[in-house]
């Protein structure tokens, strides 16, 4: 398919409990990205990798961290999980701004429900 | 940081009939334009996208055009068919470090055949 894959697809889990969520890519692609999607709000930036270790916060960061320690695998965790973190996240990659290909993959998404 | 305001929110149309959905941002340094369609249950799919040395760009029944003066630009999709029902996002970027990009809200287009 698209290359890129995420874990789990589903999750429920609860409030206060960590949760890490998985993005792996099979494209050798440098840039990698966690959003989150809820209704109204678009798509909005949590964290982003633009190499192995290293990372830069989003606009909506607050309660989460991720780590690069690969290539190919981006992880987002949220320390301790919250209703309002409640939403379908997608891992996205990309490549260098200078490639021919150069728009966003997404991953197929994670469906978190925080009760 | 960047800005992108989406309108409208939802968009019904007649088969057959043309839709347009209108983007602005904020940041006077964006210089690349893409579109996204997401079907239900799926992930956001890249259907076509523009870059600031370009005014417009067709592929087929859609075509992306934008105003770096006004700072907008506009997806129009001609002969719309039951299969373009979808919501649909712009967004924006600088191609700085990251190439992150900034979406707009969404538009859930209704194609009535």
């Amino acid at each position: 398919d698209a290359g890129i894959t995420q874990s789990p697809r589903h999750k429920v889990t609860e409030t206060g409990t960590p949760v890490t969520l998985r993005c792996h890519q099979t494209e050798n692609h440098r840039y990698m990205y966690w959003y989150r999607q809820d209704p109204g709000h678009g798509l909005r930036l949590i964290h982003y990798s633009y190499g192995v270790k290293d990372t830069d916060k989003g606009e909506v960061s607050d309660g989460y961290s991720v780590s690069r320690s690969k290539t190919e695998d981006f992880l987002l965790t949220l320390e301790s999980a919250t209703s309002s973190q409640t939403s379908v996240y997608f891992c996205a990659i990309s490549e260098s701004p200078g490639a021919s290909v150069y728009g966003y993959t997404f991953g197929s998404g994670t469906r978190l429900t925080v009760v | 940081g960047e800005n992108v305001e989406q309108h409208p929110s939802t968009l019904s149309v007649q088969e057959g009939d043309s839709a347009v959905i209108k983007c602005t941002y904020s940041d006077s340094a964006s210089n690349y334009f893409p579109w996204y369609k997401q079907e239900l249950g799926k992930r956001p799919q890249l259907i076509i996208d523009i870059r600031s040395n370009v005014g417009e760009k067709k592929d087929q029944r859609i075509a992306v055009t934008l105003n770096k003066t006004a700072k907008h630009f506009s997806l129009h999709i001609t002969e719309t068919q039951p299969e373009d029902s979808a919501v649909y996002f712009c967004a924006a970027s600088d191609g700085a470090a990251g190439n992150k990009l900034t979406f707009g809200g969404g538009t859930r287009v209704l194609v009535k055949p």
